[in-house]
């Protein structure tokens, strides 16, 4: 029962336009969310979050979206630069255990 | 900061043999976790401590799987008897968990397992 999922296992944008990854989720019960960036050999890396409280979060070119209506989330990034190119996963969890459930990740390449 | 160190980065074994990783999380970091990773998927969760108390394991962490964390600090993982459906990432992460607030995970660099 995959929780966490990001449907897009790839996408390709030039360089200064905006990416936009996307990620569903099926547990109503998560209410923290997370992005995650991973090059190749390197262990992931935090990048943004968010409360499920909040709609929307802001971190210079980063900027998180919450539809807990729709159950979906998506990250921003404006505008993407060649070294953005890495898997991107989304996570989440919620509010009575630590553990991070993850989506299966989307490669993201920027070319000039 | 040194960061999360794992050790070793690669790790091939032959089918049967038992594997011990080590995980060194951020100095004062008092949560760490586990998780494995296989090729296409992301990380899935195996086990988190709380300074040495193991406080919640997954059911991936089969009965040939512990993990300890004997001083609260580094955190090893043994794998016995190990099969080739072991062959993955060890990604271990660390996180404050101060104020009761939600922190967000730092991960190691992995221990990669191939297993023969």
């Amino acid at each position: 029962d995959q929780q966490v999922k990001q449907n897009s296992p790839s996408l390709s944008v030039q360089e200064g336009r905006i990416s936009i990854l996307n990620c569903d989720y099926t547990n109503s019960m998560f209410d923290y969310f997370l992005w995650y960036k991973k090059y190749p050999a390197e262990g992931p890396t935090f990048l943004i979050s968010i409360s499920s409280i909040k709609d929307k979060n802001e971190d210079g070119r980063f900027t998180v979206f919450l539809n807990k209506s729709a159950k979906h989330l998506s990250l921003h990034i404006v505008p993407s630069q060649p070294g953005d190119s890495a898997v991107y996963f989304c996570a989440a969890r919620t509010y009575n255990t630590d553990k991070l459930i993850f989506g299966t990740g989307t490669r993201l390449q920027v070319f000039p | 900061d040194t960061g999360v160190s794992q050790d070793p980065r690669h790790k091939i074994t032959k089918r049967g043999q038992n594997v011990t990783f080590r995980c060194d999380p951020i100095s004062e970091h008092n949560r760490l976790y586990w998780y494995r990773q296989t090729l296409g998927q992301g990380p899935e969760f195996l086990t988190y401590f709380q300074n040495e108390a193991q406080l919640e394991k997954s059911r991936l962490l089969s009965d040939r799987f512990s993990a300890e964390r004997p001083k609260g600090s580094f955190s090893t993982l043994e794998i016995q008897r190990t099969e080739q459906g072991d062959s993955a990432m060890y990604l271990c992460a660390s996180t404050s968990g101060r104020g009761g607030s939600y922190n967000e995970q730092f991960f190691g660099p992995g221990t990669r397992l191939t297993v023969l």
